[in-house]
């Protein structure tokens, strides 16, 4: 699976925008964009993954870059809740279907 | 709509004793993971398994042995407790290319 880079930390203003970067410049034509996110003392949770288009949920968005060497997290309206670590991982089709977590972003939302 | 439970949730074992973590998943997933997480570090596999009677290794698995007798269950042993296991951890199950579901995670101390 190819690496991730993710800047360690981000800060946010409540209910403004949040723009989390990662860059995957060795991904592979068929390896799937994945988030996850950890909220305090809890086990990581499904934010959104996508392979090429932008991707929209009631968490969050993803955009894909062209190239697909850099993707983007987008929140829309940060709440203090959203305040977690979140952790991009790039996966293709290894046969334990295994995830490889990162050191991820930690995401502190100021009220 | 449990998903994935895991027991226990805190324990203490002095060096030398031995435990297993339960972990149980309801939604039929193929796929179970057991990882560890220490302090400011993101997640590392130790154990993986892609169905029931199966299991393989995965990062950091010394010290650890699991057991996938039924397909719900996947169990974590270690059987001379070390100060290096001193960590949370998280169990988690998918079925292919779909989403992990995590578990709350076991904090596990020991002294």
């Amino acid at each position: 699976d190819a690496k991730t880079t993710q800047p360690n930390s981000m800060e946010s203003n409540e209910e403004e925008p949040v723009h989390l970067p990662c860059n995957h410049s060795t991904i592979s034509g068929t390896d799937y964009i994945h988030w996850y996110r950890q909220l305090p003392s809890q086990g990581p949770e499904y934010v959104i993954h996508g392979l090429t288009s932008n991707v929209n949920n009631r968490m969050a968005s993803l955009a894909i870059a062209e190239d697909r060497k850099s993707s983007t997290l987008i929140l829309h309206r940060a709440t203090l809740r959203d305040a977690a670590v979140y952790y991009c991982i790039v996966k293709g089709d290894n046969a334990g279907n295994m995830l490889t977590f990162g050191g991820g972003t930690r995401l502190m939302v100021k009220p | 709509n449990a998903g994935v439970t895991q027991t226990p949730k805190f324990r203490v074992l002095k060096t030398g004793q031995s435990m297993t973590l339960l972990c149980a998943q309801d939604m039929n997933h193929e796929y179970m993971y057991w990882y560890r997480q220490d302090p400011g570090m993101g997640l590392r596999l130790i154990h993986y398994s892609v169905g029931e009677g199966t299991t393989a290794k995965g990062e950091v698995p010394d010290g650890y042995n699991v057991s996938r007798l039924k397909k719900q269950n996947f169990l974590l042993g270690l059987e001379s407790a070390a100060p290096s296991q001193t960590s949370v951890y998280f169990c988690a199950s998918s079925s292919l290319r779909s989403r992990y579901t995590f578990g709350s995670g076991t904090r596990l101390t020991v002294v």
